[in-house]
């Protein structure tokens, strides 16, 4: 099985700051990963997929980037509702895997 | 709107079976892979089961655990025998975009399994 590892597991942050989001892969898994966001309490919900597409509707603010083994999300400016946790995923093979997960909080 | 509303969660004693029921509604449910993802409580998301948009693939991480469909009913299953406590989980059915990325995603049911 592929295994993913989300750095670092949280953050701290204020409005408007830029946040990175790194996500490696114990084998290459080209441009087969995906970004999901998930509110507490809530369903994730996809942001980016093939590595730095961006879903329908997602803001701008959200981009990803990468290839083979490792991977970022970036928020360009934070906002109030982005505070959330998120995963990386890769879709390269199955078993889907997913990172451990990153939660960006309010500094 | 797309709309996936599971259902059959509970409280299930330990060696029991119980089958989850998704329901989906606002896109043409015959032709998407379908998976079932699961959340231990507090914890990261886990990948279970996906299904082809016909029904003739179908893979599971856990041996215990079938994944199913009927496409005159636009309902998705997950049959899971032999539950543990482990098994104590959010389940969430999940549309498939493309091969492995999940695009939407239900509301999630509950299943606790305990004596």
């Amino acid at each position: 099985d592929i295994q993913m590892t989300q750095s670092p597991s949280s953050v701290s942050a204020s409005v408007g700051d830029r946040v990175t989001i790194t996500c490696r892969a114990s084998q290459g898994i080209s441009s087969w990963l995906a970004w999901y966001q998930q509110r507490p309490g809530k369903a994730p919900k996809l942001l980016i997929y093939a590595a730095s597409s961006l879903q329908s509707g997602v803001p701008s603010r959200f981009s990803g980037s990468g290839s083979g083994t490792d991977f970022t999300l970036t928020i360009s400016s934070l906002q109030p509702e982005d505070f959330a946790t998120y995963y990386c995923q890769q879709a390269n093979s199955f078993p889907l895997t997913f990172g451990g997960g990153t939660k960006v909080e309010i500094k | 709107q797309v709309q996936l509303v599971e259902s059959g969660g509970g409280v299930v004693q330990p060696g029991r079976s119980l089958r989850l029921s998704c329901a989906a509604s606002g896109f043409t449910f015959s032709n998407s892979g379908m998976h079932w993802v699961r959340q231990a409580p507090g914890k990261g998301l886990e990948w279970v089961a996906v299904i082809s948009y016909d029904g003739t693939n179908a893979d599971s991480v856990k041996g215990r655990f079938t994944i199913s469909r009927d496409n005159s009913k636009n309902t998705l299953y997950l049959q899971m025998n032999s539950l543990r406590a482990e098994d104590t989980a959010v389940y969430y059915c999940a549309k498939d975009l493309s091969t492995g990325v999940i695009d939407y995603w239900g509301q999630g049911t509950l299943v606790t399994v305990s004596s």
